[in-house]
């Protein structure tokens, strides 16, 4: 059973263009991490949300986690192609538990 | 600070043979969990382990897949008569504490299994 569902699977964007990417779920989460892959290499934190209805920024990354704890988003402004990489999220289902539930992936393509 | 170090980096077996995968923690993390990566899939859960105990293994296959992390050394994910669907990138991370406490991921070590 997939717990975390992201959308989209793929996405291919030229250089400047915003983006949102989604992770849903019907369970509710103590916490909410995002992590960027690129080939060849490990996920590299980039957020937690821990909060109902929290928003982070980092840099053009703007993170938001639902008010319910189910779902979240991240969205990219003026995508660079240094951007490019595969986005995972993963949820921890209760607190103190370490045991993340990572979804499939949203992998991005910026074209320059 | 060197990072979370798992090697080899790429490991080809032939169906039967053990495969023997290391992970050296951040230096001062006594945690280390291992995730298993499909191609076109997220991570899933193996098992965590603390200094020369295992805490959760409950994602880990109970046949062939054995983990350990003695006092010394790095920790060790070994598959014993690896089969094709072993085939999968495996990584591990580690972090000083369990609770609330970021994981840094490694690398990971690709397997494939001929």
């Amino acid at each position: 059973t997939q717990l975390l569902e992201q959308s989209p699977q793929f996405l291919s964007i030229q250089e400047g263009e915003n983006l949102t990417v989604y992770c849903n779920s019907s369970s509710v989460f103590s916490s909410l991490q995002w992590y960027r892959q690129e080939p060849g290499e490990g996920p590299v934190l980039l957020v937690t949300v821990v909060t109902g209805g929290e928003v982070k920024k980092l840099k053009r990354l703007t993170f938001q986690f639902g008010d319910a704890r189910k779902d979240s988003s991240l969205h990219i402004t003026a995508a660079q192609p240094g951007d490019t990489g595969l986005y995972l999220c993963a949820g921890e289902r209760a607190s103190g538990t370490y045991k993340y539930i990572f979804g499939t992936g949203t992998r991005l393509k910026v074209l320059a | 600070n060197a990072g979370v170090m798992q090697n080899p980096r790429h490991l080809v077996r032939r169906r039967g043979q053990e495969a023997r995968l290391r992970c050296s923690p951040m230096k001062g993390h006594s945690h280390v969990y291992w995730y298993r990566q499909l191609p076109e899939e997220g991570l899933k859960f193996m098992v965590y382990l603390q200094k020369e105990n295992i805490i959760d293994e409950s994602g880990m296959p109970k046949e062939r897949f054995s983990a350990e992390f003695p006092k010394e050394g790095p920790s060790i994910l070994r598959i014993q008569q690896v089969v094709r669907g072993d085939s999968a990138a495996y990584f591990c991370a580690s972090s000083p504490a369990r609770v609330e406490e970021t994981q840094y991921f490694g690398p990971g070590t690709r397997l494939l299994v001929l």
